[in-house]
């Protein structure tokens, strides 16, 4: 099946510093792409959608300029956190979505960010 | 509005005895359904998926699912669980533009 990628796995950084979380289709192109959340405890919440060539949409509540995304290409998006608290220490998901009738969704296997 | 609900937030089940996990969906059409696991530290996992056709779908691991129309449903069932299934549990639901998870439900297996 197809395979996305995330990177990195794992994260740790300091408090006021960006990080860049990368999510890429490995064998597919993917127009849109997902970015979510997970807190402790609680399901998946999606951030934002991705789409190729244009700005994301972000879902209400969450800060566009703290949670840059860019999909630059049909297989790369990134999610830069900038200005990293420790609040922001949390489970950072990725999935693609492949194009044509399926439209089937693949995730990566998540970047676990903690931020001192 | 359009979304997924996971009634159950934690279930326990013997080992070996049967599961089911409920998923209920409100859409306006008949969206896309999937069920995904995700076990501790590591990320989501497909079990299976429906899209049309066959309402009764089969998985990984000996999972099946039935689309139910009338009833918006979508529950995930397994006839004999296994220690190693204890996981969270997601249901999620794909229209055109838009994706929508269930609040999951976590799966303890006791021996």
């Amino acid at each position: 099946g197809a395979v996305v990628s995330q990177h990195p796995s794992r994260v740790i950084c300091k408090s006021g510093t960006s990080v860049k979380i990368e999510c890429r289709s490995l064998d597919f192109q993917a127009t849109t792409m997902f970015w979510y959340r997970q807190f402790p405890k609680q399901s998946l919440m999606l951030m934002a959608t991705s789409n190729e060539g244009s700005k994301a949409t972000y879902e209400q509540g969450v800060e566009k300029d703290k949670f840059l995304i860019n999909h630059a290409s049909l297989t790369l998006s990134t999610l830069t956190v900038t200005s990293a608290h420790p609040e922001d220490s949390s489970f950072y998901i990725c999935s693609a979505r492949t194009s044509g009738s399926k439209r089937e969704l693949f995730f990566g296997e998540g970047s676990r960010l903690t931020v001192l | 509005a359009q979304s997924v609900t996971q009634p159950d937030i934690h279930i326990t089940v013997s080992e070996g005895a049967s599961l089911e996990l409920r998923c209920n969906y409100s859409y306006g059409a008949t969206p896309y359904l999937f069920w995904y696991v995700q076990s501790p530290g590591q990320g989501l996992q497909l079990l299976l998926k429906y899209f049309s056709g066959d309402t009764l779908v089969q998985g990984i691991k000996g999972f099946e699912a039935e689309f139910k129309r009338s009833q918006s449903s979508f529950n995930l069932r397994k006839p004999s669980v296994h220690w190693s299934d204890a996981a969270e549990y997601f249901c999620a639901a794909a229209g055109a533009n838009n994706l929508f998870f269930g609040t999951g439900t976590r799966l303890t297996v006791i021996p």
